[in-house]
Formats: structure tokens, sequence, C-alpha cells
């Protein structure tokens, strides 16, 4: 069965400081690979997608992704964090279904510290 | 601009009492889905639509039904069967299954 992993439910950096939020796929197929945000009470804001072609995808605010598949992975990496960056992100695997059926990781929480 | 408009924003049901969640795209979008999300868990997928007139059960449509009449509506009825209805609703919608999906802004249910 299709999953997705995100290690760690919550990350805690300080303002500047490298953010690095782990994802882990299991697909039979090839994935269709999203990273989305949450701000608190709000929808899901797309950052960055990977569907075929190039493996470093960069996305909105500085955040890319890099799909690894002999690791079966697509961290998720922003050079310095900004104080507006705290929300929670969520991996999510489109691929494999005939009707878009999204995978979604748990969510990982990030806060950032002053 | 164009986008997902769900409404409203907040909703409180009484115990026995149905209550139906509005959701409105103007993208053109062919494909909808309602979500449930609960603290710790994730998005989890209620129904979903791919064309006017026609919808398909996701992983827990128990207590919840859809209608889509129209290809900007995708509302939500959170009937009396579903137990524990409290929680943040997603609506999103896409073009097609392999872009990504457009979200909504939620409405969050809570049971007086």
């Amino acid at each position: 069965a299709q999953s997705v992993t995100q290690l760690g439910s919550h990350v805690s950096v300080s303002e500047g400081a490298l953010v690095l939020l782990r994802c882990n796929y299991s697909s039979s197929v090839p994935p269709y690979l999203f990273w989305y945000v949450q701000y608190p009470n709000q929808g899901l804001q797309l950052l960055l997608k990977y569907t075929t072609g190039a493996t470093l995808v960069k996305g909105i605010n500085g955040f890319e992704a890099e799909f690894k598949k002999s690791e079966t992975s697509f961290h998720l990496t922003k050079p310095s964090a900004h104080m507006s960056d705290a929300a929670e992100y969520f991996c999510v695997d489109a691929g494999g279904t005939s009707y878009g059926k999204l995978t979604f990781g748990q969510g990982t929480i990030l806060t950032v510290h002053p | 601009d164009g986008g997902i408009t769900q409404s409203p924003k907040y909703l409180f049901r009484k115990e026995g009492q149905n209550v139906t969640l509005s959701c409105e795209q103007n993208l053109n979008h062919d494909a909808m889905y309602w979500y449930r999300q609960d603290p710790g868990q994730g998005l989890r997928l209620i129904y979903y639509s791919q064309i006017v007139n026609d919808f398909q059960k996701g992983d827990i449509a128990e207590g919840y039904s859809v209608s889509r009449e129209k290809k900007e509506s995708f509302p939500l009825t959170v009937t009396s069967a579903q137990k524990n209805p409290t929680a943040f609703y997603l609506c999103a919608s896409s073009a097609d299954i392999y872009q990504p999906q457009h979200f909504g802004d939620g409405t969050r249910l809570s049971i007086l």
C-alpha cells in the first residue's frame, strides 16, 4: 500500500538556521510528490511539486526539495528560517490512483525561535 | 481571483441535526474533494467527484453525503449518523489527477 512518512512530528529551529523536514514515500508506481504548508485555521497551500524531470525542485518562499529515488525520499529544505515559516507542513503523494487520491504524511509542525 | 470558497468558517451542530458545508470553486476544475482533518492524523478523504453528477466514497464516507449538480459546487452534508463530527473540513479541487489540488480555507465544525 502507498504511504508517506514524515520523520518528526515537531521540528524546532532558530531564525536564520537551516530548515530540514524529512519525508519518505512508499509507492509501487512513480510518485507525484508535493509539499503543502498549512497555517493555523487555514487551508493547505502548495509549496512545490515533483512529477517528472529535474529532481531538485524549487518552490515558493525559498523552499526546495530533492527527489531521491534510491532513498525514496523527498526532503524539504530552506537555507535560512524566518519567523513566518512557522506552520505545519505536509508531504503528499498523488501517484498510483485513477482519481487523484492524495496520500498524506502525518504532518510536521515547524517552530521558529527568535 | 480564482479560488475555492468554503462557508461558513465556523459551524455548530446540535445532536441529531444535519448540517451542510458549502464549497464553491471558480477555477473551472473538474475534480473536487472533501477531506476531514483531525489533530495528529493528517487529512482523510471523505468523498470525491471527478465530474458533474458523479461522486465516489473516499476512505471515511460513513455519516456523510454529497451532491455535484454543478461544476462549481460540491456541498457536504454531515448527517446525524456521523457520531464524531467535530473536525476541520477542507474542500479541494484540481484540473486533473496529475495536478496539485487547490484547497479552501476550511470549515471548523463543533458539536453543541
